[in-house]
């Protein structure tokens, strides 16, 4: 069965840095992407990059291009999220997700068939 | 950059109904859609992906139907486990991107 488990909520001041961790069981790490979507409070869902292991590059919508980075480690089956120079509107759940890619047609992310828990950020002063 | 509208916003509905959510892309997208249950709290659950095709262990109450640029999620006897909140998600270009989302409450 698999499972993904992120790591537990989180209270950061502005301009610091937070560093989620999302690990998969239950499955091929590699054979599959991971996303990372985020839901600020009341909101809708909003993708912010993704990471396929086996090519171990990462891509990020523009919005958040430079300020965060999505590695992934095959060895122990766990991707991470990093948000730098947080504001108080980074304040939301934070979800990884598995995408089954193929690039055999439009862009190679697809859909997200199993999602974490979701790990709640605060950024707070 | 696609644009998704997904309608309506709201949508009250009563155990038993026939309910359908909308979704129109800005372009084609050929198949290239899922739909998502997410309820209070918890993360969403994908229903449907392909456009059409149910995911595992989800109940064929739920469909999808549509192509290019205009897509429905049915619902076709909604049970109270159902009321919740509905995303449709493109793939077909980059970024991968969400509608605004329909909460589905009892009438």
């Amino acid at each position: 069965q698999v499972q993904l488990v992120q790591s537990g909520a989180e209270v950061k001041k502005p301009g610091s840095s937070v560093k989620v961790s999302c690990k998969a069981s239950g499955g091929t790490f590699s054979s599959y992407a991971i996303s990372w979507v985020r839901q600020a409070p009341g909101q809708g869902l909003e993708w912010m990059g993704g990471i396929i292991p086996i090519f171990g590059t990462a891509n990020y919508a523009q919005k958040f291009q430079g300020r965060v980075t999505i590695t992934a480690d095959e060895s122990t089956s766990t991707a991470y999220m990093e948000l730098s120079s947080l504001r108080s509107e980074d304040t939301a759940v934070y979800y990884c997700a598995r995408d089954p890619w193929d690039c055999s047609g439009g862009s190679c992310w697809r859909h997200f068939d199993y999602w974490g828990q979701g790990t709640l950020v605060t950024v707070s002063s | 950059v696609i644009w998704m509208t997904q309608s309506p916003s709201l949508l009250s509905a009563s155990t038993g109904d026939r309910v359908t959510i909308s979704c129109r892309m800005s372009q084609g997208i050929s198949s290239y859609l899922a739909w998502y249950q997410q309820k209070p709290g918890k993360a969403p659950e994908l229903l449907i992906y392909a456009a059409s095709t149910l995911q595992s262990g989800v109940p064929s109450r739920f469909s999808g139907s549509g192509s290019g640029t205009d897509f429905t999620l049915t619902i076709s006897c909604l049970q109270s486990e159902d009321f919740a909140t509905y995303y449709c998600q493109q793939y077909y270009s980059f970024p991968p991107s969400f509608g605004q989302g329909t909460k589905v409450e009892i009438k």
